[in-house]
């Protein structure tokens, strides 16, 4: 069946850093992929998405793209601040419509 | 923000008691989903609804039951709470299938 596989973390990175967080998928068909979100003590919230191969998504300064080739959709950002501490979630949507979640990947930004 | 109430936000309970999380939107979504959170598994899916009356179940629907009786409500139980059954539960709507979720604030359950 389709899934998603995070990088491990925590992830700890000093203020400006660059930062990579990987995901990988397997999936049948042309799955939409996504990244959410989750800030301590709230729900999850999208933070961009990607619904064909090639696209890219952006959103706060953080980039993904959708490479088919390699069935991956990491997560970039070139400048990372302590306000993007947060458990960040790599997410597919395939034939089914509903959404798989990878494990989680906890972010920790230090001043 | 999405219009998405979870309640209660905290419940602790002893095993064997019945337990029910209510999740209610004002956003006229049409898709309803429960999630449960739980550390080294992400978030997976228990059970969602497509519309009133119209449920199935998710990746880990075992001891739980959910209704939806009318669009705004979507109601998941635990007909006999287990201490496995500890963990986050979060609401989630969206207005397509394959679209962005909006998620609740999520209920912090424990079972003792």
């Amino acid at each position: 069946g389709d899934s998603v596989t995070q990088m491990e973390g925590p992830v700890t990175l000093s203020e400006e850093a660059f930062l990579t967080i990987n995901c990988t998928y397997t999936a049948t068909g042309y799955p939409s992929l996504f990244w959410y979100v989750q800030y301590p003590g709230e729900g999850l919230q999208l933070l961009l998405k990607a619904t064909k191969a090639d696209d890219k998504g952006s959103n706060k300064g953080f980039e993904a793209t959708y490479r088919k080739e390699t069935t991956s959709f990491h997560l970039e950002k070139g400048s990372v601040q302590v306000s993007d501490s947060a458990v960040y979630f790599c997410a597919l949507s395939g034939n089914t419509g509903k959404l798989i979640f990878g494990q989680g990947t906890t972010l920790q930004v230090k001043p | 923000d999405a219009g998405i109430t979870q309640s209660p936000r905290h419940k602790v309970t002893e095993t064997g008691t019945p337990v029910t999380l209510r999740c209610h939107q004002t956003e006229n979504h049409r898709y309803m989903y429960w999630y449960r959170q739980d550390p080294g598994h992400g978030l997976r899916l228990i059970h969602y609804s497509y519309g009133v009356k119209d449920t199935d179940k998710g990746e880990v629907s075992d001891g739980y039951s959910v209704s939806r009786s009318k669009t705004e409500d979507f109601l998941l139980t635990l007909e006999s709470a287990t201490s496995s059954q500890t963990s986050v539960y979060f609401c989630a709507i969206s207005e397509l299938e394959r679209e962005k979720l909006f998620f609740g604030s999520g209920t912090q359950l424990s079972v003792l």
